[in-house]
């Protein structure tokens, strides 16, 4: 079974801190994303990444950055935390080149910024 | 615009009832379609794929009408365990998902 596995399920953060959020998958998938999912809005994608090193910008990155320097780990940073961050944030993974996007996703951290 | 539409509902009814709901997506050039579930608190997973030629899987059934881009999910003979938000997902190129913000369902006993 594939597995993704975040480093919090509750994250409690004071406006202005800087916030880590962490993923791991342990079935070799090339692609990792981060969305974040509000009621009404769904899941919207923040940045994903195609390969070790390689990031992309999704629909919403602003106030955002990633990393990956390892194919299993995939890194989400808020540079200094605000209010309107305040959201469930989901991790996913998936395979490239096999015609199937099938994404994997991990349990999710609900982050809270006060 | 959104790139997928749904009706957020909820639906509910009673068990043993058929429930079917749409999406609408906007990018004519999407490629694949899907459903995922997600239960509350929980994380979504993929339910089923959708192809052209419509497609079962048990008491599921998706169709897709590319030529007025939208996609339909069919419960029959619901059950309490089919509880959930369904997720309309389309895909456009290798990597990324486009998702809806899904539609809940609550069957009642």
């Amino acid at each position: 079974d594939v597995k993704v596995t975040q480093s919090s399920r509750y994250l409690v953060k004071r406006t202005g801190e800087k916030v880590f959020l962490e993923c791991v998958q342990d079935m070799d998938h090339e692609n990792m994303f981060w969305y974040r999912q509000d009621p009404g809005l769904g899941l919207r994608l923040i940045y994903f990444s195609y390969d070790v090193k390689m990031k992309e910008k999704g629909d919403i990155p602003e106030g955002y950055s990633v990393s990956r320097e390892k194919k299993e780990r995939f890194s989400l940073i808020l540079e200094s935390a605000s209010t309107n961050q305040t959201s469930m944030y989901l991790c996913a993974s998936s395979l490239t080149g096999t015609g199937n996007p099938e994404q994997y996703f991990g349990p999710g951290t609900r982050l809270t910024v006060t | 615009r959104k790139e997928v539409e749904q009706d957020p509902g909820p639906f509910n009814v009673p068990e043993g009832a058929t429930v079917a709901f749409n999406c609408t997506y906007s990018n004519s050039a999407s490629q694949s379609f899907f459903w995922y579930r997600q239960d509350c608190r929980k994380e979504p997973k993929l339910l089923m794929s959708v192809y052209s030629s419509g497609n079962e899987d048990g008491r599921f059934t998706a169709q897709l009408n590319r030529a007025s881009q939208y996609i339909s999910l069919l419960i029959r003979d619901s059950k309490l365990s089919d509880s959930a938000t369904y997720l309309c997902v389309v895909n456009f190129n290798d990597y990324k998902l486009s998702f809806g913000a899904g539609t809940t369902v609550t069957v009642r006993a």
